[in-house]
C-alpha cells in the first residue's frame, strides 16, 4: 500500500517564474491539506482540498492555488515566485469522516528560488 | 501563524538518556500530537492526545497534556543513535478540524552514540 507521494522531490526556480507541485494520497483517502515548512521553522498549513473544492486556507496569498483530480490527487501551483517561497511543501491525506482523521504526510517538494 | 512554541529549541544528550521537550500552545484545542522529522523530509505521526485527556505512553514516548496552562510534554526514555531528528507538536482546533493543523516550530533533537 503506498502512502502518500510528491513529486518532483527538488525543484529550482526562478523569481517572477511560475511552479506546478503534485500529490497523491494513500490509498483510501479523498482530502489532500498542503503545508510550506519554511528553513527552520514548522510547517504552515496553506488550504484543504475535498471532492475537488477548496475547503479550508490559511494565511496565503492568492498566488498560492491548488487542484484536485477526480481520483484525489492534488496540484499546488504558485505565480509569481518570490525568494520567500523557497520552502520545503507538505503534503498530507486523510480520509473525509467526522472526528479525529491522521493526517499521513508525503516525503515533500524542496523548491529553490534563486 | 505558528500556534505552538516547542521548548528548547536544541537538544544534545547520549545514548541512553532520557529526552524532555515541551510545547505551548495558545488557543482551545481539539487534540495536540507530536510528530518527528528526520532531515527536513516528511513528517512521521509519533501520538496523539485528546484535550480531555492528561498523559498517554506508546512505547518509549510519554506525553503529557496541560489545557490549564495550555501545554505539552514528550519524554523519550532511554534514547538512541536514530531518535535525532526534529520533533513538533501541532494542534487542531474545534473550528479548523483536524486537517488544518498548527505546528510549532520544533525541537532538534541531537543523540550521542
Amino acid at each position: 500500500d503506498a502512502g502518500v507521494t510528491q513529486s518532483p522531490t527538488h525543484l529550482i526556480k526562478t523569481r517572477g517564474q511560475q511552479v506546478t507541485l503534485r500529490c497523491s494520497p494513500k490509498s483510501g483517502h479523498d482530502t489532500v491539506s498542503w503545508y510550506q515548512q519554511a528553513l527552520g521553522q514548522g510547517p504552515q498549513f496553506i488550504f484543504q482540498y475535498y471532492e475537488e473544492e477548496e475547503r479550508q486556507r490559511g494565511n496565503f496569498p492568492d498566488r498560492f492555488s491548488g487542484h484536485q483530480f477526480p481520483n484525489y490527487s492534488s496540484e499546488l501551483n504558485v505565480n509569481a515566485l518570490l525568494l520567500g517561497d523557497s520552502a520545503l511543501y507538505l503534503c498530507a491525506s486523510s480520509p473525509w469522516t467526522s472526528g479525529y482523521n491522521e493526517q499521513f504526510f508525503g516525503p515533500g517538494t524542496r523548491l529553490t528560488v534563486l | 501563524s505558528q500556534q505552538g512554541e516547542e521548548d528548547p529549541q536544541a537538544l544534545s544528550i547520549q545514548e541512553g538518556e532520557n529526552a524532555t521537550m515541551n510545547c505551548s500552545y495558545k488557543t482551545s484545542i481539539n487534540n495536540l500530537q507530536w510528530y518527528r522529522q528526520n532531515s527536513g523530509r516528511g513528517l512521521v505521526h509519533l501520538i496523539l492526545i485528546r484535550s480531555n485527556e492528561r498523559e498517554k505512553h506508546s512505547g518509549r514516548l510519554r506525553v503529557t497534556l496541560d489545557t490549564s496552562k495550555k501545554s505539552s510534554s514528550l519524554l523519550i526514555t532511554a534514547s538512541r543513535a536514530a531518535d535525532t531528528a526534529s520533533y513538533f507538536c501541532a494542534t487542531d482546533t474545534p473550528q479548523g478540524g483536524s486537517e488544518k493543523l498548527v505546528f510549532g516550530k520544533g525541537t532538534k533533537l541531537t543523540v550521542n552514540p
